[in-house]
């Protein structure tokens, strides 16, 4: 398919566990996004990749996330010890650095940490 | 990026159109407003965007007022699947980051 996709699209994790979400951005597309939603709320964003390069990382919510891209396509979002309160859809899009600089999202994954 | 004030929720008749309001007092003049939808259990879908020209396309109308604080998008003949949480975002277009910084957004529900 030609959209963004994530994987897995469900994760359940024990407290303490690590976790890798990977996405799976549009071909060619230059930015690369993640965000958090919470239920009920809308998407936050947590950090930005131009290519390689992780240009803001401002919204990542401590030192247990981190995000990496290491070819400038897929990228991996790692959370590290996970908590109670990382449950939440993680959200990827994508976006080139012409044009409407539209987002195109992919489905999320729904962590939940128990 | 200027913050935005949508309803909470709206109602609309299936076949009706759907007027969905958005404020953005404090916008800049160098930022658009975007609008993106999200379908339960979706990732976010963008709508439409529009500096201060009204924008048409084949999902919605996008009217922006003149001192542009407002905006409303229109969906001009709402499907049962229209029903969504509709996002009204204001961001410079070509920024260094390009993230969107989402509301509550307006839930819109579509009745047959």
């Amino acid at each position: 398919g030609a959209g963004v996709s994530q994987s897995p699209r469900y994760k359940v994790a024990k407290r303490g566990q690590d976790v890798a979400l990977r996405c799976d951005p549009i071909s060619g597309h230059v930015s690369l996004f993640w965000y958090q939603q919470a239920l009920g709320q809308g998407p936050e964003f947590l950090t930005y990749f131009q290519n390689e390069a992780q240009l803001d990382k401002s919204g990542l919510p401590s030192d247990r996330f981190f995000a990496e891209r290491p070819e400038g396509s897929v990228s991996t979002l790692k959370i590290q010890r996970t908590q109670q309160e990382d449950s939440a859809v993680y959200l990827c899009a994508s976006s080139s650095l012409t044009g409407s600089n539209e987002q195109f999202f992919g489905p999320g994954t729904r962590l939940t940490v128990l | 990026d200027a913050k935005t004030t949508q309803p909470t929720s709206m109602d609309c008749a299936e076949g009706r159109a759907a007027n969905l309001p958005c404020n953005h007092s404090t916008i800049s003049g160098n930022e658009y407003v975007y609008w993106y939808r999200q379908i339960h259990s979706q990732g976010p879908q963008y709508i439409i965007h529009g500096l201060k020209n009204n924008e048409t396309n084949e999902m919605a109308s996008l009217i922006i007022t003149e001192d542009r604080k407002s905006s409303t998008l229109i969906l001009p003949h709402a499907t049962l699947r229209d029903t969504a949480v509709y996002y009204c975002i204001v961001r410079v277009a070509a920024s260094n980051t390009g993230k969107l910084i989402f509301g509550q957004g307006t839930t819109l529900q579509v009745k047959p």
